[in-house]
């Protein structure tokens, strides 16, 4: 089973609204990532926040990270069209060498104009 | 920095033949992963190398899978014999553990169909 899981699968809003997409996952981390991949294109990265961290912007993404619940919510507000994209989180637990990371499922996010 | 880069962008086989997957990753990163995605399985993780070395390939999904780094700035994925199953977009990404940065940077990715 995927360390992160994401909730919900898909969202579709109105430009000018507010997005939130949940994560949760099962074992200690290092750190969360969320990612963002548009339509035929390759993963870029967001935001990092790290397992001493609760909350965490980045322009108009907001973070935040519960480790009692093992879960992290990003939040994008305003929303453009240009937001409309597929949102991953992604776990660095500490026993991976290297940098290896899990990601969740994802969420498909249309912002509609 | 050019960033991650993979070729060929897009590859079309038919079942049986031999695949070749490249990549370059960016210039300072010793880390590098290879990534398949599918609809159905989501971004799995197939092997990563952590200065040229293979540390973790539990993902590959059978012999068939084979994957080298012959040096940092080099990586190529196989597929031996292909089949219509490996159809996915295959990505590989880079990053740097030196310096404590834990973000991965994808290249384009590779969409592979075996007809």
């Amino acid at each position: 089973s995927q360390q992160g899981e994401e909730d919900p699968q898909a969202l579709s809003i109105q430009e000018g609204e507010n997005a939130t997409m949940n994560c949760s996952y099962k074992t200690s981390i290092n750190n969360l990532q969320w990612y963002r991949q548009n339509s035929g294109r390759g993963l870029v990265h967001l935001i990092l926040i790290r397992s001493n961290e609760r909350e965490k912007h980045s322009g108009r993404l907001r973070v935040t990270l519960d480790t009692s619940k093992k879960s992290s919510s990003l939040l994008i507000t305003a929303s453009r069209a240009a937001d409309t994209a597929s949102y991953f989180c992604a776990t660095h637990t500490r026993k991976a060498a290297g940098n290896k990371l899990t990601f969740g499922g994802g969420t498909r996010v249309l912002v509609k104009p | 920095d050019a960033g991650v880069i993979q070729s060929p962008r897009h590859e079309v086989t038919e079942m049986g033949q031999e695949v070749t997957l490249r990549c370059k990753p960016i210039s300072g990163h010793n880390s590098l992963f290879w990534y398949r995605q599918t609809m159905m399985r989501g971004l799995e993780l197939l092997i990563y190398f952590n200065n040229n070395v293979p540390i973790d390939d539990s993902g590959m999904p059978e012999d068939r899978f084979s994957a080298k780094m012959p040096n940092a700035s080099f990586s190529t994925l196989k597929i031996q014999p292909s089949e219509p199953r490996d159809s996915a977009v295959y990505f590989c990404a880079s990053s740097n553990d030196r310096d404590h940065e834990e973000t991965q940077y994808f290249g384009p990715g590779t969409r592979l169909l075996v007809l």
